[in-house]
């Protein structure tokens, strides 16, 4: 199993371009999420999904975009690049409760937004 | 709304001496309790995790942590540090009604010789 994998690992944007961070896992897990990550402030999650064709905001949802149209998949779009979007993005993937939520994480997209 | 406290955003030990990171939580129903540890430039892997049962848990890389719940506290320990666990530590809190985790602010180790 490759667990959860993201692309780019790195992106440089210019302000106002869009773009799509990938991320997919191949362990049939229910939930997924989009979290960011800055100093000092732990992980903030972005958006999260409980299965394909459900999605719902989180704490810091403003600037991003997601959809799950399939179990494995969960892009990331951000509409207009902003440079406080610069920041590390993780994706991460469980099962539900019978399993305790344990979230397994991917490697993380840096974004630096100029 | 859950929220999760970490005590000291840097912590320093000697090699070979006792970690302690303190993680405090709030929750309004029995929580799922997380630690997750980040080495540089990398994703989160977790180290432990309390659901039910048994209040001490037991992690990877000789990692523990006591559910107390009169005190709202996760704390996680180690009897002696090795370099290798200079890293970032995460503290994390999830129930069954909300859908998300919540994550503390972290705490860096660093190990000294």
């Amino acid at each position: 199993n490759a667990g959860v994998t993201q692309t780019p690992k790195f992106q440089v944007l210019k302000t106002g371009q869009s773009m799509t961070l990938q991320c997919a896992q191949d362990m049939n897990h229910e939930y997924m999420s989009w979290y960011r990550q800055d100093p000092g402030m732990g992980l903030r999650l972005i958006h999260y999904s409980v299965g394909a064709g459900i999605t719902d905001q989180g704490e810091v949802p403003n600037g991003y975009n997601v959809s799950r149209s399939t179990t494995e998949d969960f892009p990331l779009r951000l509409l207009s690049a902003a440079p406080s979007q610069t920041s590390v993005y993780f994706c991460a993937s469980s099962y539900g409760r019978l399993a305790g939520y344990e979230q397994y994480f991917g490697p993380g997209t840096r974004l630096t937004v100029t | 709304a859950q929220s999760v406290t970490q005590l000291g955003s840097h912590v320093s030990v000697s090699e070979g001496a006792l970690v302690l990171l303190r993680c405090n939580y709030s929750s309004s129903v029995p929580p799922y309790l997380f630690w997750y540890v980040q080495y540089p430039n990398q994703g989160l892997q977790l180290l432990l995790k309390y659901t039910t049962g048994a209040t001490l848990v037991k992690g990877i890389n000789g990692f523990e942590a006591e559910f107390k719940k009169s005190e709202t506290s996760f704390h996680l320990t180690k009897p002696s540090a090795h370099m290798s666990d200079a890293a970032e530590y995460f503290c994390a809190v999830r129930n069954n009604y909300g859908q998300n985790f919540v994550f503390g602010p972290g705490t860096r180790l660093s190990v000294l010789p």
